[in-house]
């Protein structure tokens, strides 16, 4: 079974940094790009970016370039999602999903929760 | 590059048939035929629905379908139940720098 695996929910105050991951199973983790979708408090999907763990290679929609970095590490077929400074904006589900060649995901992981609250 | 337009709530008596759009451009829906559909239950991840504007991966029931015209795509749910009650999203390939556009999202409600 194809499958993706998020962290768990976390906590974090303004300022601090976090790395969330997304780890896959049952097909080849190289050969398919990894999504990550933010979802806001009671509002729609918003697409972050992509990545090729076969060669790392990245993209980033304009809106979250340089707000976040998008890595991976093959060697344990995990993809990462990391802030260096978390806003209170931050606050929202995060989906990581794969992504097929004509643009559509599946599946998805069970979302990972990040809030951040002083 | 903004979301894809959808109608905010479409609802429908059981075993009746509604339809969902999704209007964009010709710069995702119009120019690619990459668009899907998503289901999303409270609380849950979304599901891939709709694939390749009118396919469905295995596991879908046939009573959901998908089609295209010019720059809008839509989805049709026939024979409506109430576990189809959820929000559903449009997505497409876009040629802009986003790459990719989610559509605003349609809450479904069976009556």
């Amino acid at each position: 079974e194809v499958q993706l695996v998020q962290s768990g929910a976390e906590v974090k105050k303004p300022g601090e940094s976090l790395k969330i991951s997304c780890k896959g199973s049952g097909y080849s983790f190289t050969s398919y790009w990894i999504g990550w979708v933010r979802q806001m408090p009671g509002k729609g999907l918003e697409w972050m970016g992509i990545i090729y763990p076969g060669d790392s290679d990245t993209r980033y929609s304009p809106s979250f370039q340089g707000q976040v970095t998008i890595s991976a590490d093959k060697s344990i077929s995990t993809a990462y999602l990391q802030w260096s400074s978390l806003k209170a904006s931050d606050t929202a589900m995060y989906y990581c999903a794969r992504q097929h060649s004509s643009w559509y995901f599946d599946p998805w992981g069970q979302g990972t929760l990040v809030t951040v609250s002083s | 590059q903004s979301a894809l337009t959808q109608p905010a709530s479409v609802s429908g008596s059981p075993g009746q048939s509604i339809t969902i759009s999704c209007t964009g451009t010709s710069s995702d829906v119009g120019g690619y035929n990459y668009v899907s559909w998503y289901q999303q239950h409270p609380g849950k991840a979304p599901k891939l629905m709709i694939y390749d504007v009118s396919n469905r991966p295995s596991g879908v029931s046939n009573r959901f379908s998908g089609s295209k015209s010019g720059n809008t795509a839509s989805l049709t749910i026939s024979g409506l139940q109430a576990e189809d009650e959820a929000d559903y999203y449009c997505s497409s390939y876009t040629s802009s720098s986003t790459l990719n556009v989610f559509g605003t999202g349609t809450k479904v409600t069976v009556l």
